[in-house]
């Protein structure tokens, strides 16, 4: 049982450049979600899925793109890199809503470090 | 979405206890009091979460005031490897089909002393 499971671990980009970054989780939860961590401050959310096919935006989506095409993968996707999406990129995961919604954990996975140059 | 507030940093003396504070005023009736921690280098790890009574686990308690405006967490006895930034967050429900978010503040930045 792997978890959040986030690939790469550290990327470099020049602006203008696009990527996805990878999350995988085994543990069969329907929520799985998108953070941004800048330096000094807290998470802030990108985009959130509450299961496969459905996607929303959260608070700093722009510029980012998401799918959940099955349950286990919600990949990142950056369209065109600018040096403001430098940051540590978390995706996290918990039980869907059926299950006692508020009750529910958030797993982390161990972040993806990206630098746009 | 109901918000948090905390203290920015906090200082305790290892193996003594620590007292994390939150405010959530506009706490809603159905919103679950969760929290995480984060250490250095890594991502947010869970901690602990209640609605309404006091909880405890292996890593700590949770008090919640009456009001439920407020809450505490607990660390019983702070060692070295506690020293991280803790959030304080509300699990926020909403209504089937809308969005349900999940807001991280800036937390509190817990510096254990030796």
């Amino acid at each position: 049982n792997a978890g959040v499971t986030q690939t790469p671990k550290f990327q470099v980009l020049k602006t203008g450049q696009s990527m996805t970054l990878q999350c995988a989780q085994d543990m069969n939860h329907e929520y799985m979600s998108w953070y941004r961590q800048d330096p000094g401050m807290g998470l802030r959310l990108i985009h959130y899925s509450v299961g496969a096919g459905i996607t929303d935006q959260g608070e700093v989506p722009n510029g980012y793109n998401v799918s959940r095409s099955t349950t286990e993968d919600f990949p990142l996707r950056l369209l065109s890199a600018a040096p403001s999406q430098t940051s540590v990129y978390f995706c996290a995961s918990s039980p869907g809503d059926r299950e006692n919604p508020g009750a529910n954990v958030l797993t982390f996975g161990a972040g993806s470090r990206l630098t746009v140059l | 979405d109901a918000k948090t507030t905390q203290p920015n940093s906090m200082e305790s003396n290892e193996e003594e206890p620590v007292h994390l504070p939150c405010n959530h005023s506009t706490i809603s009736g159905t919103d679950y009091i969760h929290w995480y921690r984060q250490l250095p280098s890594q991502g947010p790890e869970y901690v602990i979460h209640g609605l309404t009574s006091n909880v405890n686990n292996r890593m700590a308690s949770l008090a919640i005031a009456e009001d439920r405006k407020s809450s505490t967490l607990i660390l019983h006895r702070a060692t070295l490897r506690d020293a991280a930034v803790y959030y304080c967050i509300l699990r926020d429900e909403g209504v089937e089909g809308s969005a349900r978010q999940l807001t991280f503040g800036s937390g509190t930045q817990l510096t254990v002393l030796p």
